[in-house]
């Protein structure tokens, strides 16, 4: 069965901090993305990844920086959390091919207070 | 201006109703097309995809594409209260997917 997990369901954190939300996908996928989902407005590209140590902006990077170190594993970092920042955040990832099916992660509720 | 157009609901019908969700988009380059299936508090999930014009049917859902008006349908047929989610349709015709909003689907008992 096909697998992305994220680090947490429910994060609460203050205006300032630091914040590193962790996927990972056990299906050799090349691609990994973050999306953010707020009501009225969808999921919103943050950032996407291609291949290990590449990264590509999406359409709402203002704010956030992504890691990839290793193929499996994709993170989003907060380098300083903001209340606007609250939301659903979506991690997904997909093979390196035409049709490219995502598959998406259980999401991360992010608070900040 | 927006590659996907939804409308965001929400649509609500009674058990057994048949059910049409649409989207538009504006580029005419898109190949593949998509509908995800997003429960409350889960990630969105493939439902169905289907490449260039025509029809797909699965059981109960059958995607349409309209290329010539850049129109995709997913119906439901005998729709069912687990058929209640948000759904969406993703293009697929650039390599990074775009998402609209989704229509949130509501089928009462």
């Amino acid at each position: 069965d096909v697998k992305v997990t994220q680090s947490s369901r429910y994060l609460v954190k203050r205006t300032g901090e630091k914040v590193f939300l962790e996927c990972v996908q056990d299906m050799d996928h090349e691609n990994m993305f973050w999306y953010r989902q707020d009501p009225g407005l969808g999921l919103r590209l943050i950032y996407f990844s291609y291949d290990v140590k590449m990264k590509e902006k999406g359409d709402i990077p203002e704010g956030y920086s992504v890691s990839r170190e290793k193929k499996e594993r994709f993170s989003l970092i907060l380098e300083s959390a903001s209340t606007n920042q609250t939301s659903m955040y979506l991690c997904a990832s997909s093979r390196q091919v035409s049709y490219n099916e995502q598959f998406f992660g259980p999401g991360t509720r992010l608070t900040v207070l | 201006q927006k590659e996907v157009e939804q409308d965001p609901g929400p649509l609500s019908v009674p058990e057994g109703a048949i059910v049409s969700l649409n989207c538009t988009y504006s580029n005419s380059a898109f190949q593949y097309f998509m509908w995800y299936r997003q429960y409350s508090r889960k990630g969105p999930e493939l439902l169905m995809y289907t490449y260039s014009s025509g029809n797909k049917e699965d059981g109960r859902f059958t995607a349409q594409v309209d290329k010539s008006s850049k129109y995709i349908s997913l119906f439901i047929r005998d729709s069912q209260p687990s058929d209640s989610a948000t759904y969406l349709c993703p293009h697929r015709g650039s390599y990074i997917p775009t998402f609209g909003r989704g229509t949130s689907l509501i089928v009462h008992p």
